[in-house]
């Protein structure tokens, strides 16, 4: 089956640096989504990207589906990005990747 | 809306014991998801219902574990007997049509 793997596995930053987290996948891409997990534990939707960029405040995405990667660029990081971040790719049924996971120091 | 709501938000139970999570789907959507995530496994889908109808339930680990969608507001997750290695966070997710799938907060299964 598809494998999705995300990179980096961990990432430190200062507050108000900006950072890249890849997501690389073995076969087509169909559906892909990223998602933030918050330290309450919560899987917040940020983008539904199968090709393509879009933005949102100091977040945006990119996927190009021909390559099978997606990046998601965060800008001017906050303490409250941190978290886990997830891309799940699939046709209905994601495949998730392990993570990455982001601590944005004060 | 309301989003995903999942009931209860924390179980803890006795091995052996029943336990049975609920969801209430986006209005509107027709497509429904349970996941599991757990430290060693990650994130991985037990079951998918189109239109209340269940179309891939090969992630669900064994036959103590099933799941039915009587109607297209309420899903359950019922795991009978519980054993202490089901003890996971279970996410409930709804889409329209395939399309962008939204979490609901999880519930935290612990089993003694």
């Amino acid at each position: 089956g598809i494998q999705v793997e995300q990179s980096p596995p961990d990432l430190i930053l200062q507050e108000g640096a900006n950072s890249t987290l890849r997501c690389n996948f073995s076969d087509s891409v169909n559906n892909l989504q990223w998602f933030h997990q918050n330290p309450w534990g919560q899987l917040i939707n940020l983008f539904y990207i199968p090709s393509g960029t879009k933005q949102n405040g100091r977040l945006s995405a990119t996927t190009v589906a021909t390559e099978r990667y997606s990046l998601l660029y965060i800008s001017s990081s906050q303490t409250t990005d941190s978290g886990v971040y997830f891309c799940g790719e699939g046709t209905y049924k994601y495949i998730f990747g392990t993570g990455t996971r982001l601590k944005v120091l004060a | 809306d309301a989003g995903v709501i999942q009931s209860p938000r924390h179980e803890v139970t006795e091995m052996g014991q029943e336990v049975t999570l609920r969801c209430k789907p986006i209005s509107g959507h027709n497509s429904l998801f349970w996941y599991r995530q757990t430290m060693m496994r990650g994130l991985e889908l037990l079951i998918y219902f189109n239109n209340n109808v269940p179309i891939d339930d090969s992630g669900m680990p064994e036959d103590r574990f099933s799941a039915k969608m009587p109607n297209a507001s309420f899903s359950t997750l019922k795991i009978q007997p519980s054993e202490p290695r089901d003890s996971a966070v279970y996410f409930c997710a709804s889409s329209l049509a395939g399309d962008t799938q939204y979490f609901g907060p999880g519930t935290r299964l612990t089993v003694l």
